[in-house]
């Protein structure tokens, strides 16, 4: 089935310092939906993009879907102690429910 | 309203028991799943329902059973747990054919096989 592999597993910054994670498919993605999970708490929506070359933005946040539609990133910009968590991708293979493909996840640590 | 709700949050079995996770959501929701999250392996799922009487197989189904009988309930029975089954598990919901296709997850099952 459709793979998603995200990159990195895990990252550590200081506080101010900016954090970009990717997530790749080999095969082309549908859309690609992102999401955040505190540490101890549950996966929280956080967009979905659609669109070919996409850009979204969420105040420090800006999220990026490939030309291709084979890859996407999340960048923030900044970080604070409060983007601590873990942040997926997943991909919805087409379907018009939330059959979600998820991603590794990428670990993030701020270091105040 | 309150969402995505899931009972119990901390379960211990001992290998060979069987247990019920609860999973209601009180939004009118069509689809709901249940995931499971292990170290470094994200969340994968186990089975979903895209409607009451609906259920389907995902990316790991053995050792788990379903129904839905109606739209609010989607509860995940272990028939014979294993220490396999040890992780944490996620129930979701959303609309069908909405945009964003958002999840609403529940705030999970920690369960634990010796």
């Amino acid at each position: 089935g459709q793979q998603v592999m995200q990159i990195p597993q895990y990252q550590h910054v200081q506080e101010g310092e900016d954090f970009t994670t990717y997530c790749n498919s080999s095969t082309t993605l549908s859309n690609i939906q992102w999401y955040k999970q505190r540490p101890g708490g549950h996966p929280v929506f956080l967009i979905q993009l659609v669109k070919s070359g996409e850009v979204k933005k969420q105040k420090r946040l800006t999220f990026q879907f490939g030309e291709a539609k084979k890859n996407s990133s999340l960048h923030i910009t900044a970080t604070q102690t409060t983007d601590v968590g873990t942040y997926f991708c997943a991909d919805a293979g087409g379907t018009s429910y939330g059959k979600l493909t998820f991603g590794q996840g990428t670990i993030l640590t701020v270091h105040p | 309203n309150a969402g995505v709700t899931q009972t119990p949050k901390f379960q211990v079995l001992k290998t060979g028991q069987s247990m019920t996770l609860q999973c209601a959501q009180d939004m009118n929701h069509e689809y709901m799943s249940w995931y499971r999250q292990d170290p470094g392996m994200g969340l994968r799922l186990i089975h979903y329902s895209v409607g009451a009487g609906i259920t389907d197989q995902g990316e790991v189904p053995n050792g788990y059973n379903v129904s839905r009988s109606t739209t609010e309930d989607f509860p995940l029975r272990l028939l014979s747990a294993a220490p396999s089954q040890t992780s944490v598990y996620f129930c979701a919901s959303s609309w069908v054919g909405s945009y964003p296709n958002e999840q609403f997850f529940g705030p999970g099952t920690r369960l634990t096989v010796l």
